[in-house]
């Protein structure tokens, strides 16, 4: 069965930085593009980053709220992906599930990240 | 960036009944390749997001045959036939033909 686990997440202050990590098994990882999605308290979805394959040169894309701050990446030998995020801002807060595939075919069970002085 | 717009925003049904959810979208959705990126998600109370329909009618793998999806270009529908209880959380629709890639709003839906 295919499973998404992601781990690393905590209560971090403003401008600091946190690193979360997704554990994937079930499919063949390396050939799927790996997402991040977040969902703050109470609201709605918002895609974050984009990692795609090799063959497409591990290309990445990003949200415009976490552009500069976030970088998404993948350690195919290890089934994982991560998220580095940096300058955390209080609006960072929020659920972070890590997804997989070209139309959000998987999810983990997320991993919350709270921002707050 | 494409904004999804999704209606109604909540809706109460009986067991058994049928309903469809709306979702629209500021840009047509069809992609180069002449594929349509709409998909449809459901996050049960407490739980993460599951997909359930990819590229507008594409059935995922284990859903039951009462969700069904439809619509082109810019207008998409949702429909479920006869809802059971399992049914109840939010729906959403996203598109992965642009980016940024946008989910609507969501639409909640409960038992009666």
């Amino acid at each position: 069965a295919v499973q998404l686990v992601e781990s690393g997440g905590g209560l971090v202050q403003p401008k600091e930085s946190l690193k979360i990590s997704c554990a994937a098994s079930g499919f063949t990882f390396s050939n799927a593009a790996m997402y991040w999605v977040r969902q703050a308290p109470g609201k709605g979805l918002e895609w974050v980053a984009r990692i795609r394959t090799k063959p497409n040169n591990y290309a990445t894309y990003y949200a415009d709220s976490v552009k500069g701050r976030f970088t998404i990446s993948r350690d195919d030998s290890k089934s994982m992906v991560y998220l580095q995020m940096d300058n955390l801002k209080t609006e960072d807060t929020a659920m972070y599930y890590c997804t997989a595939a070209g139309s959000f075919d998987y999810w983990g069970q997320g991993v919350m990240v709270t921002v707050s002085s | 960036d494409v904004v999804m717009t999704q209606t109604p925003p909540s809706l109460s049904v009986a067991i058994g009944q049928s309903v469809s959810i709306s979702c629209k979208s500021s840009q047509s959705l069809v992609y180069s390749d002449g594929k349509t990126y709409l998909h449809w998600l459901l996050q049960s109370p407490g739980r993460s997001p599951k997909r359930l329909i990819y590229q507008v009618s594409n059935l995922g793998s284990g859903v039951p045959d009462r969700f069904s999806g439809t619509g082109s270009q810019k207008d998409f529908t949702l429909k479920i036939s006869r809802v059971e209880a399992e049914d109840l959380g939010v729906y959403y629709c996203a598109q992965t033909t642009h980016f940024p890639f946008t989910f609507g709003s969501g639409t909640k839906l409960e038992i009666k």
